[in-house]
């Protein structure tokens, strides 16, 4: 069965330091989102992205953050300078075309910033 | 805007035995719901959604849900678990209008099923 993936599993960086998580969508899918968990807290939603092109995004996601689709199966989300209070699970999901409403989510990434 | 309260952060539970994952939302609108269920190491899986219809949702594994709207409560059950079935559940809620596919997650329960 078809799967969203995540690289790299764990992240450990230093404060200020740029990362970038790697998500591979499910093939064919045309709508992607971005995710996170604090430990201990809510999984909230970040952005949602169709068509090249942010489609919304939640006061998280401010300007140290930005996503990209740089080729037909990669999307990204880079943190440009990180902060301690970025330290979460970072979860991709893909969903399949407007009709469809279940997001697919990969295993996550974990950040841990010092 | 809408929010989801879990309010069980943990239950332990005997392997054969009932179980119910409370789930309660607030929400000015309609809304779809969601259970997710996440495995150790995995990503959150679709374990069943209620968008419209029957109030009572089946999905996999075993687990059914009911939308009770005057309650606005969404609550998960299986008759009878397994050990298979520890890990962590997740109830969610979207807006059911066009425009945002946004889920909104509650803080999760984790079930552990004891032998």
């Amino acid at each position: 069965e078809p799967e969203v993936t995540q690289t790299p599993s764990h992240q450990v960086t230093q404060m200020g330091q740029e990362v970038i998580l790697r998500c591979v969508p499910i093939s064919n899918h045309l709508y992607f989102y971005w995710y996170r968990q604090i430990l201990g807290q809510k999984v909230e939603f970040l952005v949602s992205f169709y068509n090249n092109e942010i489609s919304e995004k939640s006061e998280i996601f401010d300007d140290q953050f930005s996503v990209e689709r740089p080729d037909g199966s990669n999307f990204t989300l880079k943190i440009r300078s990180t902060k301690l209070e970025d330290s979460a699970m970072y979860f991709c999901a893909s969903r399949a075309d407007r009709r469809q409403e279940t997001q697919y989510f990969g295993p996550g990434t974990r950040l841990l910033v010092l | 805007a809408q929010s989801v309260t879990q309010l069980d952060s943990q239950v332990p539970v005997f392997e054969e035995a009932p179980v119910e994952l409370r789930c309660n939302y607030s929400s000015s609108v309609s809304v779809y719901l969601f259970w997710y269920v996440q495995y150790p190491n995995q990503g959150l899986q679709l374990l069943l959604k209620y968008l419209s219809g029957s109030t009572l949702v089946k999905g996999i594994n075993g687990f059914e849900a009911e939308f009770n709207k005057s309650q606005t409560s969404f609550h998960l059950r299986k008759p009878s678990v397994h050990i298979s079935d520890t890990a962590e559940y997740f109830c969610a809620v979207r807006n059911s209008g066009a425009g945002s596919y946004q889920l909104t997650f509650g803080k999760g329960t984790k079930l552990s099923v004891i032998p």
